[in-house]
């Protein structure tokens, strides 16, 4: 597709109940971001893979959370034993990364995933 | 990565030119500084990317002095539809420099 396409658009889980979320980036992006974003706050980071590089999980906020990205396209989010104050938008974004110090490359975010748990 | 501070929100009228400034007062050599726009239940857009002096594209323009401790986004002629929120990033591309923290942004609310 043109652009970053994520699924679902909006998700509603029972608290305890797992949950994944899924982003298919653009056709040649390395780079992948994964962001959360509570009602009215900024975004808050969470995870980023680069190639064949181990991931960046510095932003997980806990070990519910987990990603893989499969063959450097496809990347899903999954979130265990879901609890309220896991509710939010869950963004995606891609990119391609300069090499050297070329400065930041154009990030693309997906729609978003609206997550409620109930 | 280098912190940044802007203002919460900020009030404008349709017709008006808004300027919006971005502290980064420990920003690196290497550090670009970029501009990204988020409407309502969208994902953040870019605006505008620059290193130094103006930048000026059809969307905004980006004024960096010569320090670069600070930047300043600047709409002409809002409309309606430039109510969003306004974020300004701060890094390099190797440094994986997306996985800076955007903040709040700056909410920008533009008025008939």
């Amino acid at each position: 597709g043109a652009g970053v396409s994520q699924s679902p658009s909006n998700k509603v889980t029972e608290k305890g109940k797992d949950v994944e979320l899924r982003c298919d980036p653009i056709s040649g992006h390395t780079a992948l971001y994964w962001y959360r974003q509570s009602l009215g706050q900024g975004l808050e980071f969470l995870i980023y893979f680069q190639g064949n590089s181990a991931p960046d999980k510095s932003g997980l906020p806990s070990d519910r959370f987990s990603a893989e990205r499969t063959g450097g396209s496809v990347s899903t989010l999954t979130i265990q034993r879901t609890q309220q104050e896991d509710s939010a938008v869950y963004l995606c974004a891609s990119s391609f990364v300069l090499s050297g110090t070329g400065g930041l490359t154009e990030a693309f975010f997906g729609q978003g995933t609206r997550l409620t748990v109930v | 990565l280098a912190k940044t501070t802007q203002p919460i929100s900020m009030d404008s009228y349709e017709g008006q030119e808004v300027n919006i400034t971005c502290s980064h007062n420990n920003i690196a050599t290497n550090d670009y500084i970029t501009w990204y726009q988020q409407f309502p239940s969208q994902g953040p857009r870019f605006i505008i990317q620059g290193y130094k002096t103006k930048v000026t594209n059809e969307v905004a323009s980006l004024f960096i002095p010569a320090d670069r401790k600070s930047s300043t986004l600047s709409l002409p002629r809002v409309s309606l539809s430039d109510t969003a929120v306004y974020y300004c990033l701060v890094g390099d591309g190797s440094t994986g420099g997306f996985k800076t923290i955007f903040g709040a942004g700056t909410r920008l609310f533009v008025k008939a």
